[in-house]
């Protein structure tokens, strides 16, 4: 257990909808980082916050967007959901603001499926 | 960009040994270990930063070869537990910290 929790842990849902995922990282971690991990596309990074601001952006679509909260906690919101879309989506969160350099201590990932 | 993991896939019986490979076409800053075991998270095995350090814990040790913008991953008298799929996340020098992982490398202990 890394201490990182991620709710809900699955989640099915029809094209165009929209949902929200939501993180909570380990305790004293100030960075949150959104990944998505398909069959096809492997494991991808999405966003990273550090400590309520937006750190760094990888590959993430206008069709979704993130925020992280005064308590830390995160949420990625997706939205005119497709079929693509469908995938693991893991947060993973680390104590300082450097990726690069610091640890990434992965939650068990919400899978959506869109139907 | 996406760093290059060799081999794709690899059995072995327990008591083996294991190299695993990561290659990338830029410099890097780092590289990031992980093992993720089907519909789990990735667990977080070490990480090298740059220097070309060499690293390890218990039967599983790493290397970051600078130059060559390479890392390698060494398993040693492999386990049942080592099963999994392992990754590499390489971050190039001079970037705001995301990492790339690579498409992993599948290792498959039997008894």
């Amino acid at each position: 257990d890394s201490g990182v929790t991620q709710t809900p842990k699955h989640l099915i849902t029809a094209t165009g909808q929209r949902v929200t995922l939501r993180c909570s990282p380990r305790s004293g971690d100030l960075s949150v980082y959104w990944y998505q991990q398909s069959l096809d596309q492997g494991l991808q990074f999405l966003i990273q916050y550090y400590n309520g601001e937006e750190r760094a952006k990888g590959n993430i679509l206008e069709r979704f967007s993130a925020q992280q909260f005064p308590d830390l906690h995160s949420e990625l919101n997706l939205s005119s959901l497709e079929l693509g879309d469908s995938a693991l989506y893991f947060c993973a969160s680390s104590e300082g603001g450097q990726g690069a350099a610091d640890t990434q201590y992965f939650g068990p990932g919400t899978r959506l499926t869109v139907l | 960009q996406q760093p290059v993991q060799s081999p794709q896939a690899v059995i072995l019986r327990e008591g083996e040994d294991a190299v695993i490979n990561c290659s990338s076409s830029k410099a890097l800053y780092s590289v990031h270990w992980y093992r993720q075991k089907h519909g789990e998270a990735p667990v977080f095995l070490m990480i090298l930063l740059k220097g070309g350090e060499q690293k390890g814990h218990d039967k599983i040790s790493a290397s970051f070869n600078e130059k060559k913008q390479q890392s390698s991953l060494y398993l040693t008298a492999s386990q049942l537990s080592y099963s999994g799929t392992y990754f590499c996340g390489t971050a190039p020098d001079g970037s705001q910290g995301n990492l790339i992982f690579g498409k992993g490398t599948k290792l498959s202990v039997k008894p």
